[in-house]
C-alpha cells in the first residue's frame, strides 16, 4: 500500500460544477498537508495548506480528517481555468525530507 | 522577484554521459531539493539539502550525486549508472520547515536519453 494515495481520476466536470477530491494517507504521525496544482508539463504551485479546523480560499475548502487519514479538497463553481492536476503532499516531521506527494488527480472543467 | 531558476529546460542524453543540471534559488531558503517526476506519476525524492555542505539521500538516489557549496545553487548530476534518467527533474527549496509552509519549485528540466 502505497504512503499516500489519490483517485488518479480523471475527473471531467462542466463549468460551474462543484467537484471534491481525497487523499489517503497511511503514517498516522503525520503532520502537516498541503495542496499543490500542477499545469500540464509545469511545476506544482502550493494552493493552499490544510488545517485541522478547514480552511477556505475563495472558492477551494480543505479539509483535515485525522480519525480516518484523509484530507479533501473541494472545489465550487468550477472555472475552465481550474483544469490541472491536484497533488496533495503528507509531511512526517517539519523537517526537510519528511513529505510523500500523492500521484495527483486530475481535473478537466469542460464548457 | 525572487525564485528558483533551473537549466536547461530540455536536456538529451547519450547512454553513458554524465549530465548535470542546474539549480539557483534567491529565496534566501536554507533547504533545497532534487525530486523526479515520471508521467502520471507523484513527485520521488532524489537528495536534499538542509544547510551548505550538507545533504542526505532521498529515496531514489542510486545513480546521482549532489553537491551544496553555496546557498543559492544546488547542481544534481545523473551519471551513467541511472539508467532509466528519462523523466522531469523538479529543484525546490523551502525555509527550514518546509512541512509548515510547503515548497517552492523550479520549472523544471526535461532529461531524455538518445
Amino acid at each position: 500500500r502505497k504512503e499516500v494515495e489519490q483517485d488518479p481520476g480523471p475527473f471531467n466536470v462542466p463549468e460551474g460544477a462543484t467537484v471534491a477530491f481525497n487523499c489517503t494517507y497511511s503514517n498516522s504521525a503525520s503532520q502537516s498537508f498541503f495542496w499543490y496544482r500542477q499545469d500540464c508539463r509545469k511545476e506544482p504551485k502550493l494552493l493552499m495548506s490544510v488545517y485541522s479546523s478547514g480552511n477556505e480560499d475563495g472558492r477551494f475548502t480543505a479539509q483535515l480528517n485525522r480519525a480516518s487519514q484523509y484530507i479533501s479538497l473541494l472545489i465550487r463553481d468550477s472555472k475552465l481555468s481550474d483544469s490541472a492536476t491536484y497533488l496533495c503532499v503528507v509531511n512526517r516531521g517539519t523537517n526537510a525530507g519528511k513529505s510523500t506527494f500523492g500521484d495527483g488527480t486530475t481535473l478537466t472543467v469542460k464548457p | 522577484d525572487g525564485g528558483i531558476t533551473q537549466s536547461p529546460k530540455y536536456l538529451f542524453r547519450k547512454e553513458g554521459q554524465n549530465v548535470t543540471l542546474s539549480c539557483e534559488q534567491n529565496l534566501n531558503h536554507d533547504a533545497m531539493y532534487w525530486y523526479r517526476q515520471d508521467p502520471g506519476q507523484g513527485l520521488r525524492l532524489i537528495y536534499y539539502s538542509q544547510i551548505v555542505n550538507d545533504f542526505q539521500k532521498g529515496d531514489i538516489a542510486e545513480g546521482y550525486s549532489v553537491s551544496r557549496e553555496k546557498k543559492e545553487s544546488f547542481p544534481l548530476t545523473v551519471t551513467s549508472a541511472q539508467k532509466n534518467p528519462t523523466a522531469f527533474y523538479l529543484c525546490a527549496s523551502s525555509p527550514p520547515y518546509p512541512g509548515t509552509g510547503g515548497y517552492t519549485f523550479g520549472s523544471g528540466t526535461r532529461l531524455t536519453v538518445v
